[in-house]
């Protein structure tokens, strides 16, 4: 099955830097990866996502980058303002050798901080 | 709409004690799951659902047994709690007959075993 390592488990910023969030995945097969924000008592909700036909999704001040052959994407988020604060998960279909059918494992978590 | 949404909010169950979590949603999804997030730490697959009538494990479906009998609703009933089991539970449904289409998460269960 499907393994995903995601790194920093915290990461802390100041308001205006750059943040960068990586994940790794062990299945050559792996085609779709989504992230999620999930701010503190709320629900996971999407907020990008990558194919694995293109290289690098934006999507105003966060993008997403993708490198098949290293196994591993990332999430860039620009300017960050605090109501960026929040858990961010990274994840990879489970059995994308075969059908998934929407199963995806998830990395730890990023627990981002923007300082103000 | 009101998406995917779950019942109770929050529940303190005794050892031993069972109890169904409910999920339901209104956007005729067909893809539905259950899972589990404990503190600090990420989701992890508990039981998923193609469609009506057809269920499966995830990655630690022990512990818990699950049903679809229509479309709309997927409850999750945990027949012997254990504190193992204390947990943030979230279901989530998606639309396709191909990967990569977004889960919509509904808002949680908090659960706590004493």
């Amino acid at each position: 099955g499907e393994n995903v390592e995601q790194h920093p488990s915290t990461l802390s910023v100041q308001e205006g830097d750059s943040a960068v969030i990586k994940c790794t995945y062990s299945d050559s097969a792996s085609n779709y990866f989504p992230w999620y924000k999930q701010e503190l008592g709320k629900r996971p909700q999407l907020i990008i996502d990558i194919r694995s036909n293109v290289g690098e999704k934006k999507d105003q001040r966060i993008a997403v980058t993708l490198n098949k052959t290293a196994k591993h994407f990332s999430l860039h988020i620009t300017e960050t303002q605090p109501e960026d604060s929040a858990v961010y998960f990274c994840a990879a279909p489970r059995n994308a050798g075969g059908t998934s059918y929407g199963k995806l494992t998830f990395g730890q978590g990023t627990i981002l901080t923007v300082h103000p | 709409n009101a998406g995917v949404t779950q019942t109770p909010k929050f529940r303190i169950l005794k050892i031993g004690q069972s109890m169904t979590l409910q999920c339901a949603q209104d956007m005729n999804h067909n893809y539905m799951y259950w899972y589990r997030q404990d503190p600090g730490m990420g989701l992890k697959l508990i039981y998923y659902s193609v469609g009506a009538g057809i269920t499966d494990k995830g990655e630690v479906p022990n512990g818990y047994n699950v049903s679809r009998s229509t479309t709309e609703d997927f409850p999750l009933r945990l027949e012997l709690a254990a504190p193992s089991q204390t947990s943030v539970y979230f279901c989530a449904s998606s639309y396709g007959v191909a990967d990569g289409k977004t889960q919509y998460f509904g808002p949680g269960t908090r659960l706590l075993v004493l």
